[in-house]
């Protein structure tokens, strides 16, 4: 069975400084994977996703995930933090092969962004 | 703005009350699905409908009963809840046919419900 694990469940970093939330995750196939970001009353929204293509993803406001299959792990990053990045954010990876319609999210990892 | 709308944001009801949550997706997907995210628990899926077949109920109380009239509309409707299932319901939609493995998810800004 595929499952993800967040390794942080907060993460508190001062702005214009780097970001590291990491994430393993277990599959007996290859994998797709996302990182997806929920604001505070919000849904969650899609910040990049690996299909098998680039190892190294970029995805939107500044993030990047790389994957590493030797690891298992799919870290998401970011340069240097902006007040606005603070969120929950979320590790998901596919249950399965095809289009099974099934994403096993992760525990979650809130950011906290100090001035 | 957000291509999944769901309504009504929020809704506070008592345990023996009837109502439906409602979600709409502007998107063209053809498959729909209903979350619950409680306080301190991973993200729970409850339903997926692919071109408005039901095809996953993951052990979903009867007193949660989804609807799908069609590939843009999905409905919950409500009756008998527990405190318990007070909760963050998101819907969310995708392409071909579920989603799976290479297509995400887009979700709406979900229905706070709060059962007294």
């Amino acid at each position: 069975a595929q499952s993800v694990t967040q390794l942080d469940s907060h993460v508190s970093v001062s702005e214009g400084t780097p970001v590291l939330l990491r994430c393993n995750y277990s599959s007996s196939y290859s994998p797709s994977l996302f990182w997806y970001v929920q604001h505070p009353n919000k849904g969650l929204q899609l910040l990049l996703k690996y299909t098998s293509a680039a190892t190294l993803v970029k995805g939107i406001n500044g993030f990047e995930a790389e994957f590493k299959k030797s690891e298992t792990s799919f870290h998401l990053t970011k340069p240097s933090a902006h007040m606005s990045d603070a969120a929950e954010y979320f590790c998901v990876v596919s249950d399965g092969p095809g289009n099974t319609g099934k994403l096993i999210f992760g525990q979650g990892t809130t950011l906290q962004v100090k001035p | 703005e957000t291509g999944v709308t769901q309504t009504p944001r929020h809704l506070v009801m008592g345990m023996t009350n009837k109502k439906s949550l409602k979600c709409e997706q502007h998107l063209g997907h053809n498959a729909m699905y209903w979350y619950k995210q409680s306080a301190k628990k991973p993200l729970e899926l409850m339903f997926v409908y692919n071109f408005k077949e039901q095809t996953e109920n993951n052990s979903v109380p009867s007193r949660f009963s989804p609807e799908c009239p069609n590939s843009s509309h999905l409905f919950l409707h409500l009756h008998t809840l527990q405190p318990e299932d007070s909760a963050l319901y998101l819907c969310a939609s995708s392409q071909a046919g579920g989603g799976g493995s290479n297509q995400p998810q887009h979700f709406g800004d979900g229905t706070r419900l709060s059962i007294l």
